[in-house]
Protein backbone atom coordinates (compact mmCIF):
# COMPACT_ATOMS: atom_id res chain seq x y z
CA UNK A 1 0.00 0.00 0.00
CA UNK A 2 1.53 3.35 -1.01
CA UNK A 3 1.64 5.33 2.33
CA UNK A 4 3.00 9.20 3.18
CA UNK A 5 2.94 9.26 6.78
CA UNK A 6 4.17 12.74 8.95
CA UNK A 7 5.81 13.64 11.74
CA UNK A 8 3.73 14.66 14.89
CA UNK A 9 2.22 18.07 15.77
CA UNK A 10 3.87 21.30 16.85
CA UNK A 11 3.53 23.91 18.70
CA UNK A 12 5.94 27.03 18.10
CA UNK A 13 7.06 30.24 19.65
CA UNK A 14 7.36 33.31 16.73
CA UNK A 15 10.67 32.98 15.72
CA UNK A 16 11.38 29.95 16.59
CA UNK A 17 12.80 26.96 13.73
CA UNK A 18 11.00 24.01 12.49
CA UNK A 19 11.45 20.81 9.90
CA UNK A 20 8.72 18.83 9.71
CA UNK A 21 8.68 15.22 7.42
CA UNK A 22 6.75 13.04 5.73
CA UNK A 23 8.09 9.51 5.48
CA UNK A 24 6.67 7.45 2.33
CA UNK A 25 6.23 3.68 2.06
CA UNK A 26 4.99 0.98 -0.55
CA UNK A 27 6.07 2.49 -3.54
CA UNK A 28 9.65 3.58 -5.25
CA UNK A 29 9.76 7.27 -3.35
CA UNK A 30 13.08 8.06 -5.01
CA UNK A 31 11.26 8.04 -8.39
CA UNK A 32 8.54 10.13 -7.17
CA UNK A 33 7.87 13.70 -6.88
CA UNK A 34 5.76 14.89 -2.76
CA UNK A 35 3.96 18.31 -3.30
CA UNK A 36 3.56 20.28 0.15
CA UNK A 37 0.19 21.91 0.77
CA UNK A 38 -0.80 24.50 3.19
CA UNK A 39 -4.57 24.64 5.07
CA UNK A 40 -5.11 27.86 7.61
CA UNK A 41 -7.86 27.54 9.86
CA UNK A 42 -10.57 28.09 8.27
CA UNK A 43 -9.42 28.22 4.86
CA UNK A 44 -8.97 26.31 1.66
CA UNK A 45 -5.88 24.63 0.21
CA UNK A 46 -2.51 26.51 -1.13
CA UNK A 47 -0.01 24.70 -3.05
CA UNK A 48 3.43 25.40 -1.62
CA UNK A 49 5.82 23.50 -3.65
CA UNK A 50 6.77 19.78 -5.07
CA UNK A 51 10.08 18.27 -4.83
CA UNK A 52 11.36 15.48 -6.72
CA UNK A 53 12.97 13.09 -4.26
CA UNK A 54 15.27 11.65 -6.55
CA UNK A 55 17.40 14.62 -7.07
CA UNK A 56 15.59 16.83 -4.53
CA UNK A 57 15.10 19.12 -8.17
CA UNK A 58 12.19 21.86 -5.71
CA UNK A 59 9.97 23.90 -7.74
CA UNK A 60 8.05 26.54 -5.53
CA UNK A 61 4.66 28.09 -5.50
CA UNK A 62 5.91 32.42 -5.72
CA UNK A 63 3.81 33.21 -2.71
CA UNK A 64 5.49 30.56 -0.63
CA UNK A 65 9.45 30.87 -2.02
CA UNK A 66 11.80 32.22 0.29
CA UNK A 67 9.78 31.59 3.19
CA UNK A 68 9.77 27.68 3.36
CA UNK A 69 12.59 25.47 2.53
CA UNK A 70 11.61 22.21 0.78
CA UNK A 71 14.21 19.00 1.09
CA UNK A 72 14.32 15.37 0.80
CA UNK A 73 16.21 12.59 2.10
CA UNK A 74 16.14 9.65 -0.46
CA UNK A 75 18.15 7.73 1.78
CA UNK A 76 15.54 7.02 3.89
CA UNK A 77 12.75 8.05 1.95
CA UNK A 78 11.48 11.02 3.95
CA UNK A 79 10.81 14.52 2.62
CA UNK A 80 11.22 18.03 4.64
CA UNK A 81 9.29 21.15 5.20
CA UNK A 82 11.35 23.87 7.19
CA UNK A 83 11.06 26.90 8.48
CA UNK A 84 14.36 29.04 10.11
CA UNK A 85 11.47 31.73 11.81
CA UNK A 86 7.83 31.38 11.93
CA UNK A 87 5.70 33.45 12.38
CA UNK A 88 1.71 33.16 13.75
CA UNK A 89 0.40 33.44 10.18
CA UNK A 90 2.19 30.25 9.58
CA UNK A 91 0.08 28.15 12.04
CA UNK A 92 -1.60 25.77 9.89
CA UNK A 93 -1.86 21.88 8.85
CA UNK A 94 0.37 20.93 5.82
CA UNK A 95 -0.19 17.95 4.16
CA UNK A 96 2.51 16.40 2.01
CA UNK A 97 1.17 13.79 -1.44
CA UNK A 98 2.65 12.30 -3.63
CA UNK A 99 2.18 13.88 -7.53
CA UNK A 100 4.30 14.70 -10.32
CA UNK A 101 4.51 17.22 -13.21
CA UNK A 102 1.05 17.51 -14.44
CA UNK A 103 -0.15 15.03 -12.13
CA UNK A 104 -3.15 15.00 -9.52
CA UNK A 105 -2.42 14.20 -5.80
CA UNK A 106 -2.89 10.85 -4.63
CA UNK A 107 -1.73 9.72 -1.40
CA UNK A 108 -1.84 12.63 0.93
CA UNK A 109 -0.23 12.36 4.29
CA UNK A 110 -2.27 12.74 7.07
CA UNK A 111 -1.18 16.10 7.59
CA UNK A 112 0.58 18.01 10.31
CA UNK A 113 -0.69 20.80 12.44
CA UNK A 114 1.70 23.67 13.04
CA UNK A 115 0.41 25.94 15.56
CA UNK A 116 2.52 29.23 15.91
CA UNK A 117 2.15 31.05 19.65
CA UNK A 118 3.55 33.31 21.95
CA UNK B 1 -2.34 32.56 -11.57
CA UNK B 2 -5.13 30.68 -12.21
CA UNK B 3 -8.24 30.84 -9.80
CA UNK B 4 -10.30 28.61 -9.61
CA UNK B 5 -14.30 29.41 -7.89
CA UNK B 6 -16.17 27.41 -6.26
CA UNK B 7 -19.96 27.37 -6.10
CA UNK B 8 -21.78 27.54 -3.73
CA UNK B 9 -19.73 27.75 -0.88
CA UNK B 10 -22.67 25.75 0.97
CA UNK B 11 -24.71 23.35 -0.39
CA UNK B 12 -27.40 21.95 1.93
CA UNK B 13 -29.39 18.90 1.37
CA UNK B 14 -30.79 15.24 2.37
CA UNK B 15 -29.40 12.00 2.13
CA UNK B 16 -30.01 10.70 -1.26
CA UNK B 17 -30.53 13.99 -3.10
CA UNK B 18 -28.28 14.95 -6.49
CA UNK B 19 -25.59 17.23 -5.35
CA UNK B 20 -23.86 19.84 -8.05
CA UNK B 21 -20.78 21.31 -7.33
CA UNK B 22 -19.44 23.93 -9.56
CA UNK B 23 -15.71 24.92 -10.55
CA UNK B 24 -15.16 27.78 -12.51
CA UNK B 25 -11.45 28.79 -13.99
CA UNK B 26 -10.01 32.56 -14.44
CA UNK B 27 -8.51 30.84 -17.62
CA UNK B 28 -8.87 27.82 -19.52
CA UNK B 29 -7.64 24.18 -17.92
CA UNK B 30 -6.99 21.22 -20.32
CA UNK B 31 -9.28 18.94 -19.04
CA UNK B 32 -6.33 16.36 -18.61
CA UNK B 33 -5.51 18.68 -15.65
CA UNK B 34 -8.32 19.10 -13.13
CA UNK B 35 -9.03 17.00 -10.39
CA UNK B 36 -11.49 16.72 -7.22
CA UNK B 37 -10.72 15.97 -3.96
CA UNK B 38 -12.91 15.34 -0.77
CA UNK B 39 -11.93 16.24 2.39
CA UNK B 40 -14.08 14.72 5.28
CA UNK B 41 -13.87 16.71 9.15
CA UNK B 42 -10.45 15.40 10.74
CA UNK B 43 -8.96 13.86 7.86
CA UNK B 44 -6.49 14.44 4.82
CA UNK B 45 -8.12 15.08 1.41
CA UNK B 46 -8.39 12.59 -1.06
CA UNK B 47 -8.24 12.02 -4.84
CA UNK B 48 -12.53 11.62 -5.95
CA UNK B 49 -11.72 12.14 -9.72
CA UNK B 50 -8.95 13.25 -12.02
CA UNK B 51 -8.58 14.71 -15.82
CA UNK B 52 -12.40 16.10 -15.05
CA UNK B 53 -14.18 13.16 -15.43
CA UNK B 54 -11.89 9.72 -14.39
CA UNK B 55 -12.56 8.44 -10.69
CA UNK B 56 -10.01 7.79 -8.67
CA UNK B 57 -9.79 4.05 -7.65
CA UNK B 58 -12.30 2.91 -5.18
CA UNK B 59 -14.53 5.73 -5.96
CA UNK B 60 -18.39 4.69 -6.65
CA UNK B 61 -20.40 5.76 -9.57
CA UNK B 62 -22.50 8.05 -8.13
CA UNK B 63 -19.44 10.41 -8.63
CA UNK B 64 -18.91 12.26 -11.94
CA UNK B 65 -17.00 14.90 -13.23
CA UNK B 66 -17.46 16.56 -16.27
CA UNK B 67 -17.01 20.04 -17.85
CA UNK B 68 -14.21 21.83 -20.17
CA UNK B 69 -12.54 25.03 -20.40
CA UNK B 70 -13.11 27.10 -17.97
CA UNK B 71 -16.60 24.99 -16.46
CA UNK B 72 -16.44 22.13 -14.46
CA UNK B 73 -18.85 20.37 -12.38
CA UNK B 74 -18.26 17.65 -9.76
CA UNK B 75 -21.64 15.55 -9.39
CA UNK B 76 -22.80 13.30 -6.79
CA UNK B 77 -26.34 11.45 -8.19
CA UNK B 78 -27.62 10.20 -4.50
CA UNK B 79 -25.70 12.13 -1.59
CA UNK B 80 -25.04 8.95 0.84
CA UNK B 81 -24.42 9.79 4.68
CA UNK B 82 -20.46 9.25 4.14
CA UNK B 83 -21.14 12.03 1.43
CA UNK B 84 -21.29 14.92 3.77
CA UNK B 85 -17.74 16.74 3.55
CA UNK B 86 -15.77 19.37 1.80
CA UNK B 87 -14.76 19.37 -1.84
CA UNK B 88 -12.05 20.76 -3.51
CA UNK B 89 -11.15 21.43 -7.32
CA UNK B 90 -7.67 21.83 -8.27
CA UNK B 91 -5.52 22.56 -11.60
CA UNK B 92 -2.44 21.25 -12.17
CA UNK B 93 -1.73 22.45 -15.55
CA UNK B 94 -0.89 25.87 -14.93
CA UNK B 95 2.04 26.87 -11.90
CA UNK B 96 1.73 27.61 -9.96
CA UNK B 97 -1.09 24.61 -9.11
CA UNK B 98 -4.07 26.42 -7.30
CA UNK B 99 -7.06 24.94 -5.80
CA UNK B 100 -10.63 26.30 -5.39
CA UNK B 101 -12.00 27.36 -2.10
CA UNK B 102 -14.12 24.10 -2.00
CA UNK B 103 -17.77 23.74 -1.44
CA UNK B 104 -18.99 22.15 1.86
CA UNK B 105 -21.86 19.60 1.27
CA UNK B 106 -24.31 19.65 4.81
CA UNK B 107 -26.65 17.80 5.95
CA UNK B 108 -30.39 19.62 5.64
Amino acid sequence: EVQLVQSGAEVKKPGESLKISCKGSGYIFTNSWIGWVRQMPGKGLEWMGNIYVGDSETRYNPSFQGQVIISADRSINTVYLQWSSLKSSDTAIYYCARTSPGVWFDPWGQGTLVTVSS
Amino acid sequence: DIVLTQSPGTLSLSPGERATLSCRASQRVDSSYLAWYQRKPGQAPSLLIYATSIRATGIPDRFSGSGSGTDFTLTISGLEPEDFAVYYCQQFGGSPLTFGGGTKVEIK
